[in-house]
């Protein structure tokens, strides 16, 4: 079965430093990843995606993540974070044929100034 | 283009009510999901639509249930509500075809007292 794991429930960082969103996912089956963003009383604002081709994916706000198919992680970075970047990320997975998108528990990113 | 619109955004029911849910999809898509979200469970899966028929379902129970009409609209519908239904429920609309980003609307914020 397909799941998908956000190792970090919380992760702080001052404003400017960068950060690291990890993600894990688990498939027998060629999956397709994406990373959504939910501010607060908000639905979910696509981040980036990857469905194949090059691992490296960049997306919008200046983020990007590497599929690594060895290690089964979608991880997200960003060089130097705003305070605006303070949200809910979410990784979530689907596969060939499905019709529904598998997400992990959301990591919560606070940034200090 | 217009994005995904659900109404309406806040809904407070009494236990044993039922309550409907709308989502109008974006413009030429025509799979439509719904997902729950609670703090306790995170986003899950409740089903999806494509071109007017069920082609997923979710765990959830009976009281569950929704439909898509012909121009892709979709109404999902929460009969003999219990405490535990207070959620965001969200609607994503895709093209439907190929695994490819789906796209959320605002929610709904079901409470149930």
């Amino acid at each position: 079965a397909q799941s998908v794991t956000q190792l970090d429930s919380q992760v702080p960082v001052f404003e400017e430093a960068p950060v690291e969103l990890r993600c894990n996912y688990s498939s027998s089956v060629s999956v397709y990843l994406f990373w959504y963003v939910q501010y607060p009383n908000q639905g979910l604002q696509l981040l980036l995606k990857y469905l194949s081709g090059s691992t490296l994916v960049k997306g919008i706000n200046g983020f990007e993540a590497e599929f690594n198919k060895s290690q089964t992680s979608f991880h997200l970075r960003k060089p130097s974070v705003h305070i605006s970047d303070t949200a809910e990320y979410f990784c979530a997975s689907t596969r060939q044929g499905a019709q529904k998108l598998v997400f992990g528990q959301g990591t919560r990113l606070t940034i200090n100034p | 283009k217009a994005g995904v619109t659900q109404t309406p955004r806040y809904l407070i029911k009494t236990r044993g009510q039922q309550v409907t849910l709308s989502c109008s999809p974006i413009s030429g898509h025509r799979s439509v999901s719904w997902y729950q979200q609670t703090p306790g469970q995170g986003l899950q899966f409740l089903f999806e639509y494509f071109s007017e028929t069920q082609r997923n379902k979710g765990n959830f129970p009976g009281r569950f249930s929704g439909r898509q009409f012909s121009n892709s609209r979709s109404e999902m519908n929460v009969s003999t509500l219990e405490l535990g239904d207070s959620a965001l429920y969200l609607c994503a609309s895709s093209l439907g075809q190929v695994p490819t980003e789906a796209f959320f609307g605002q929610g709904t914020r079901l409470t149930v007292v």
